[in-house]
C-alpha cells in the first residue's frame, strides 16, 4: 500500500460545481498534514495546512479524521481558475514530507 | 521580495556531464529539499538539509550529490552516474525541518538529455 493515495481523477465539472477530494494516508503517525496546487508545468503552491478541527479559507474547506487516516479538501462554487492538480502532503514527525499522485481537476465554463 | 530562486529555467546535458542546478533563498529558512518530478507522477525526495553543513539523502539520492555550505544555498549536482536524468526539478525550503513547517517551492529546473 502507498503511504499517501489520493483519488485518481481527473475531476471534470461545471463552474459553479462543488467538488471534494479525498487523500489517505497509511502512517498512523502522521502528524502534519497539507494540500497544495500545482498547475501545468509549475511548481506546487501551498493552498492551506488542514488541522485537526478542521479550517477553511473562503471556497476550500479541509478536513482531517484521524481514526480512518484520510483528509479531504472541498472546493465550493469552482471557478475555471481552480483547474489545477491538487496534491496532498503528510508528515511524520521527525521524517519527510510525504506527497501523493495529486488529482487532476478541470472546471469547465 | 522573499522567495526561492531556482536557475537555470532549462538545461541540457550531453552524455557523461555533471551539471549544477542552483537553488538559493532568502527567506531565512533553515531546511532545504530537493525533489524530482516525472510527468505524471508525485514528487520523490533526492536530498535534504535541516541545518547548514548537512544533508541527508531522500528516497533516490543515486547518481546526485549536494553541498549546503551556505544557509541560503543549496546547489544539487546531477551526475553522469545518473542514467535517467530528464525530470523536472525543485527546490524547496522550511523555516525549520519540523514537519509541521509547510515546505514553499522554486518555480523549478527542467532538465532533458541531448
Amino acid at each position: 500500500r502507498k503511504e499517501v493515495e489520493q483519488d485518481p481523477g481527473p475531476f471534470n465539472v461545471p463552474e459553479g460545481a462543488t467538488v471534494a477530494f479525498n487523500c489517505t494516508y497509511s502512517n498512523s503517525a502522521s502528524q502534519s498534514f497539507f494540500w497544495y496546487r500545482q498547475d501545468c508545468r509549475k511548481e506546487p503552491k501551498l493552498l492551506m495546512s488542514v488541522y485537526s478541527s478542521g479550517n477553511e479559507d473562503g471556497r476550500f474547506t479541509a478536513q482531517l479524521n484521524r481514526a480512518s487516516q484520510y483528509i479531504s479538501l472541498l472546493i465550493r462554487d469552482s471557478k475555471l481558475s481552480d483547474s489545477a492538480t491538487y496534491l496532498c502532503v503528510v508528515n511524520v514527525e521527525g521524517q519527510n514530507f510525504v506527497f501523493g499522485p495529486g488529482t487532476r481537476l478541470s472546471v469547465l465554463p | 521580495d522573499g522567495g526561492i530562486t531556482q536557475s537555470p529555467k532549462y538545461l541540457f546535458r550531453k552524455e557523461g556531464q555533471n551539471v549544477t542546478l542552483s537553488c538559493e533563498q532568502n527567506l531565512n529558512h533553515d531546511a532545504m529539499y530537493w525533489y524530482r518530478q516525472d510527468p505524471g507522477q508525485g514528487l520523490r525526495l533526492i536530498y535534504y538539509s535541516q541545518i547548514v553543513n548537512d544533508f541527508q539523502k531522500g528516497d533516490i539520492a543515486e547518481g546526485y550529490s549536494v553541498s549546503r555550505e551556505k544557509k541560503e544555498s543549496f546547489p544539487l549536482t546531477v551526475t553522469s552516474a545518473q542514467k535517467n536524468p530528464t525530470a523536472f526539478y525543485l527546490c524547496a525550503s522550511s523555516r525549520t525541518g519540523a514537519g509541521n513547517q509547510p515546505q514553499h517551492f522554486g518555480d523549478g529546473t527542467r532538465l532533458s538529455i541531448l
